[in-house]
């Protein structure tokens, strides 16, 4: 969906990096999720927030953090990478108070990482 | 630990055959979803069922959901060979926010 925009799409990095990954939207929601996907694992849900000031860990928190610097940009960071965060990135949105979108989540087209 | 679990892992059909793709979960639900992966690619969603409904049409796509059985099925009639695509399952826990919890998927082929 370009509605949701990652960046950057691929990366690899060494251990021990201090990694930034970000997320833009235009699509005006309020609520905004990061995921990682594994082979196998399905989806994970790392973080998420509901607006602006407010910011939840997810299943797997451990090892990242998040900024939400706006309303349309969330940022993940991994602060020293290892090589078992190497996996699929996926930024989600959804505005569940808008008439007839419920709990749907539309998704960003993901950040491949590699840790080396 | 996931909540949905998706049967079959992969599905391998024949173009014009259905494919019925079921998943399990654990807990009490406020709704479910459908969601498709092309490789590589974000998730797109299909369909939502609420947990008072039992199913629920759009266009090739039909899905049940037996919230006593906690399981609910995709069907999707028809296939062609650009519904080859991961499909994920995704409950939203009842009292659980607008948190979804996705199920590992199912893997779908369909050839020519």
């Amino acid at each position: 969906d370009a509605d949701v925009t990652q960046t950057p799409r691929n990366r690899i990095t060494k251990t021990g990096k201090r990694i930034m990954l970000e997320c833009s939207q235009t699509k005006g929601h309020d609520r905004m999720y990061w995921y990682r996907q594994d082979p196998g694992l399905g989806l994970r849900l790392i973080y998420y927030s509901f607006d602006v000031k407010d910011i939840n860990k997810g299943e797997i928190s451990d090892g990242y953090s998040v900024s939400r610097q706006a309303q349309a940009k969330f940022s993940l960071s991994l602060e020293s990478a290892i090589p078992n965060q190497t996996a699929l990135y996926f930024c989600a949105t959804s505005a569940p108070r808008l008439a007839g979108s419920a709990d749907t989540q539309y998704f960003g087209p993901g950040t491949r990482l590699t840790v080396l | 630990s996931q909540q949905g679990e998706e049967d079959p892992q992969a599905l391998s059909i024949q173009e014009g055959e259905n494919a019925t793709m079921n998943c399990s979960y654990k807990t009490s639900i406020n709704n479910l979803q459908w969601y498709r992966q092309n490789s590589g690619r974000g998730l797109v969603h299909l369909i939502l069922i609420r947990s008072n409904e039992r199913e629920k049409h759009s266009g090739r796509l039909r899905v049940t959901l037996d919230t006593s059985k906690k399981s609910s099925s995709l069907l999707i009639t028809a296939s062609r060979a650009a519904d080859t695509a991961s499909y994920f399952c995704a409950t939203r826990p009842t009292g659980g926010g607008n948190k979804l919890t996705f199920g590992t998927g199912t893997q779908l082929k369909v050839e020519l």
